[in-house]
């Protein structure tokens, strides 16, 4: 199974002020087509993950564009400008390259 | 707007049968154009894909439960259902049903609450 690594595992934020997830693959998620089958996810307390960023750099349907996706093959960033309340949760990249799909860890972020 | 789910029976003892549903309201089940699936997160553990099934009921399971699950789907009832045999504590999670977009690899889309089961006596 392709194994994912999250970096870091908390990250306390100040809104207003700028967060950077990363999450590397233990293998590239780089597909013969030229997409990266790389995903983010929200978690919020008490909800369901709610996806953020599919291929590598694709905000999902009505996500705000203050989240960036970036990367390539084992290596994949997440940035969120300007950090709002109601960006706390865990986050968890996840690859969709192979089949098991597999997640991270998550990262949980929250406000200092 | 889509909606998925999820019911079934909170408690299973050890060495019976977990069985999972998931209604999907507000959309069609018939399209090529998605999976449907399960996942799973354990009490404090990352998130981990159990599986999906295709509109024709063609199946993609998680090795490391290869042997114990089944995942099928009825359009006609807007329903997909998961059973996961022989049970033990370490299959006590949140699990959850959500939709996979197949063309643009748009990822799951829409998921369920999730569904709290508890493995114990």
């Amino acid at each position: 199974d392709i194994v994912m690594t999250q970096s870091p595992l908390s990250l306390p934020v100040t809104p207003g002020e700028p967060a950077s997830i990363s999450c590397r693959s233990s293998q590239s998620l780089l597909h013969s087509n030229g997409y990266n089958y790389f995903e983010w996810y929200l978690q919020k307390p008490g909800q369901a993950p709610q996806l953020l960023i599919y291929l590598g750099s694709n905000r999902a349907s009505g996500v705000p564009d203050r989240f960036i996706g970036s990367g390539s093959g084992t290596d994949f960033t997440l940035i969120i400008n300007r950090v709002e309340a109601e960006d706390v949760g865990v986050y968890y990249c996840m690859q969709a390259l192979e089949t098991p799909n597999t997640f991270g860890p998550g990262t949980r972020v929250d406000l200092k | 707007q889509l909606q998925l789910q999820e019911s079934g029976p909170g408690l299973v003892k050890p060495s019976e049968t977990l069985s999972l549903t998931c209604t999907v309201s507000g959309g069609s089940m018939s399209s090529t154009n998605y999976y449907w699936g399960w996942i799973r997160q354990p009490p404090g553990k990352r998130l981990e894909w159990i599986g999906t099934v295709y509109y024709n009921g063609r199946t993609y399971y998680n090795p490391s439960l290869n042997s114990r699950i089944t995942i099928s789907i009825d359009t006609s009832k807007r329903q997909f259902s998961l059973k996961l045999k022989s049970v033990t504590a370490a299959d006590t999670a949140v699990y959850y049903c959500a939709r996979r977009v197949v063309r643009g690899a748009i990822g799951f889309d829409y998921w369920g609450q999730g569904t709290l089961v508890t493995a114990s006596p």
